[in-house]
């Protein structure tokens, strides 16, 4: 049963501290999402890769937040330095894109990383 | 302007009753996805149905289906048959095909909350 990993599922940390979040996309899948969830605002998207190339990151602060694909198995994403703002739940998705839109379905959603920086 | 709009915060439902959720998107792309996703209060995010803008017919997936009036540019949800384990959040997405170089990212609606009455 093909899943999409992330680590760690919690993460308590204090403001200005850094925060490596991991996800491991499905195996063959070659298009990464991170997403944030907060109440407020909902779902957002942060940044995607396709074939581990960053396609989209404009959804991102850029001044304290990177996303990176070090290889095929292993998406991550930084936080630093965190703020008590960052607090959220962070989704990583990936799917498969085989050419046209309708062969491009689901994401596949992670179990998340529930952040709380005090 | 919001690109999904989910008019409904909260819904409740009798167990074994159908229940529909709204769901309006806004976008100027010819092609075009929306899906819709649950999330249980353990917070995965569990996909459920998809319907391509040039797809004649609406999705079903068992007790899913997706009431898609193109024209009006709506994309609701039917659960049938309700069970109280569809009680969860309910977000609508939509992936638009942005500027034609592939875009697969999805934009969120705020989400309904569903609960299912025994």
């Amino acid at each position: 049963d093909a899943r999409v990993t992330q680590t760690p599922r919690h993460k308590v940390t204090e403001m200005g501290q850094e925060v490596t979040m991991r996800c491991q996309p499905i195996l063959g899948h070659n298009t990464v999402f991170w997403y944030r969830q907060t109440m407020m605002q909902g779902l957002e998207l942060l940044a995607y890769f396709r074939n581990r190339a960053p396609l989209d990151d404009s959804g991102m602060p850029k001044d304290r937040f990177s996303a990176e694909m070090p290889d095929a198995t292993l998406a991550t994403l930084k936080i630093q330095p965190s703020e008590p703002r960052d607090s959220a739940v962070y989704f990583c998705a990936s799917g498969l894109v085989k050419g046209t839109m309708r062969l491009a379905h689901e994401q596949f959603f992670g179990p998340g990383t529930r952040l709380t920086v005090l | 302007a919001q690109k999904i709009t989910q008019t409904q915060p909260g819904m409740f439902v009798q167990e074994k009753e159908a229940v529909t959720l709204d769901c309006t998107y806004d976008t100027s792309d010819q092609s075009y996805g929306l899906f819709w996703y649950k999330q249980p209060s353990s917070g995965e995010m569990i996909f459920l149905i998809y319907q391509g803008s040039y797809d004649e017919q609406n999705a079903t997936e068992g007790r899913y289906s997706l009431n898609f009036q193109k024209a009006r540019k709506s994309a609701n949800l039917v659960i049938s048959a309700s069970q109280l384990g569809d009680s969860a959040m309910y977000f609508c997405a939509m992936r638009e095909n942005k500027s034609g170089a592939g875009s697969y990212q999805l934009t969120f609606g705020k989400g309904t909350k569903l609960s299912v009455i025994p």
